[in-house]
């Protein structure tokens, strides 16, 4: 069975740091895109970060140059450092695997059509003095 | 960046009744829009994805269309575990914004 098991979360002070993991499982970790979405207390859901590999990276925009979306494919995990957090950054922290496969015609393959088609539980972050 | 609006933001509907969500982008998107349901205090799931393919493990009830700017999520013959928030997303361009979310109750 497809898992994801988030941890890391925690409070913190503004300016503060926190490194989020997520351990992946029941899957063929390398093959997929990896990625992190957050949602503010009471809140909707906001994208953060999507990882390929060392050299594909994407950020929202509110976040660049303070986080870091990082992977591990020998430990099936993916990272987020959190840096220089901030009173907004108080979120719960999903994991999300990316899905791209598309089927049309029978047919099923990669495509750069992109999905979050596997989350974890969430794991809580607080930016509080 | 391509915003995505929702609506309505939340309504009221009973068992058995069909109804429909609108999501609408800020510039076309071709039909790289994905659904997600999320009920209260769980992490969302994904029912539809590229308008209109759904996700394995998804009830046939849920059916998605579209293309361009415009979307809708449909669900026909309401059942009281429809009763959640479903988000649209658009998966065109980074950042992949979500809709604000349309908060289902079943009466």
């Amino acid at each position: 069975e497809v898992h994801l098991v988030e941890s890391g979360g925690g409070l913190v002070q503004p300016g503060g740091s926190l490194r989020l993991s997520c351990v992946a499982s029941g899957f063929t970790f390398n093959r997929y895109w990896m990625g992190w979405v957050r949602q503010a207390p009471g809140k909707g859901l906001e994208w953060v970060a999507n990882i390929k590999d060392g050299s594909e990276k994407y950020y929202v925009d509110s976040v660049k140059a303070r986080f870091t979306i990082s992977r591990d494919n020998a430990k099936n995990s993916v990272f987020l450092q959190m840096n220089s957090l901030r009173a907004e950054d108080t979120a719960v922290y999903y994991c999300t695997r990316v899905g791209d496969e598309y089927c049309s015609g029978g047919v099923c393959s990669s495509s750069y059509y992109y999905y979050m088609d596997v989350w974890g539980k969430g794991t809580p972050v607080t930016v509080s003095s | 960046d391509i915003q995505m609006t929702q609506s309505p933001s939340s309504l009221s509907a009973s068992v058995g009744d069909r109804i429909t969500i609108t999501c609408r982008a800020s510039q076309t998107i071709s039909n790289y829009l994905n659904w997600y349901q999320q009920k209260p205090g769980k992490a969302p799931e994904l029912l539809i994805y590229v308008t209109s393919s759904l996700q394995g493990g998804v009830s046939s009830r849920f059916s998605g269309s579209g293309s361009g700017t415009d979307f809708t999520l449909t669900i026909s013959s309401l059942q009281p575990e429809d009763s959640a928030t479903y988000y649209c997303q658009q998966s065109f361009s980074i950042p992949y914004n979500f809709g604000q979310g349309t908060k289902l109750e079943i009466k």
